[in-house]
């Protein structure tokens, strides 16, 4: 199996711009997370669906901030508009069952200038 | 929600030698799960180990081992035999077992190992 795949690696932006992360979870899984990684913050769970269903955005920071799970095999977290502030690391996981492990991906390394 | 502390920013280890590193949690709930993640310089994050709560013994693999104190909310790690490829930032996390599945991480260690 691939493993949780996570595009792009690299994405440099100016303020303002609209971005996209993409998202494609290992085949079978039912659970995928997104989480955000920073200095100040640490990791932090943004959103998570089951079955494709969002179940918890609570951690969704503000409006700007949106995902979908279009169907079992595609996420995407979209921002927009963009400010430096969410400059990060963005990590997609999954995992089938809920107790199970969560795998993830190799993150996004996102950078608003 | 859960609070995770690991108190010790950094560690250094000579390799070969044995590091343990210190994860305190706070709960008011009687089983969970707890983890010990690996994320190198590739940014990957890779599971290392992970205890149950209603578990009494501790979890090892290989090398990696806890040492797991319920009542004291204490969760430490300890890689043994150090090798140079252990070097990474290390996260203790949190999951309840019911109803909410997140993970909760704590603001991670970095280890560093001595040729």
């Amino acid at each position: 199996d691939a493993g949780v795949i996570q595009s792009p690696r690299h994405e440099v932006t100016e303020m303002g711009q609209e971005v996209t992360l993409r998202c494609k979870p290992i085949s079978g899984h039912d659970y995928l997370f997104w989480y955000r990684q920073t200095m100040m913050r640490g990791l932090e769970l943004l959103i998570y669906f089951n079955n494709n269903v969002p179940i918890d955005d609570s951690g969704m920071p503000e409006d700007r901030f949106s995902a979908k799970m279009p169907n079992a095999s595609f996420s995407t977290l979209k921002i927009q508009p963009s400010e430096p502030r969410d400059s990060a690391v963005y990590f997609c996981a999954s995992s089938f069952g809920v107790y199970n492990e969560q795998f993830f991906g190799p993150g996004t390394r996102l950078t608003v200038l | 929600a859960q609070t995770v502390t690991q108190s010790q920013p950094e560690m250094s280890v000579q390799e070969a030698e044995t590091v343990t590193l210190s994860c305190t949690y706070d709960t008011s709930e009687s089983d969970y799960y707890l983890f010990w993640y690996k994320q190198p310089p590739s940014r990957q994050m890779i599971l290392v180990i992970r205890q149950e709560a209603y578990k009494q013994q501790n979890a090892t693999e290989n090398r990696f081992s806890v040492n797991f104190q319920k009542a004291a909310k204490s969760f430490s790690l300890k890689i043994s035999d150090s090798q140079l490829g252990d070097a990474a930032m290390y996260f203790c996390a949190y999951r309840s077992s019911m109803g909410d599945y997140k993970l909760s991480f704590g603001a991670g260690t970095t280890v560093t190992v001595r040729a």
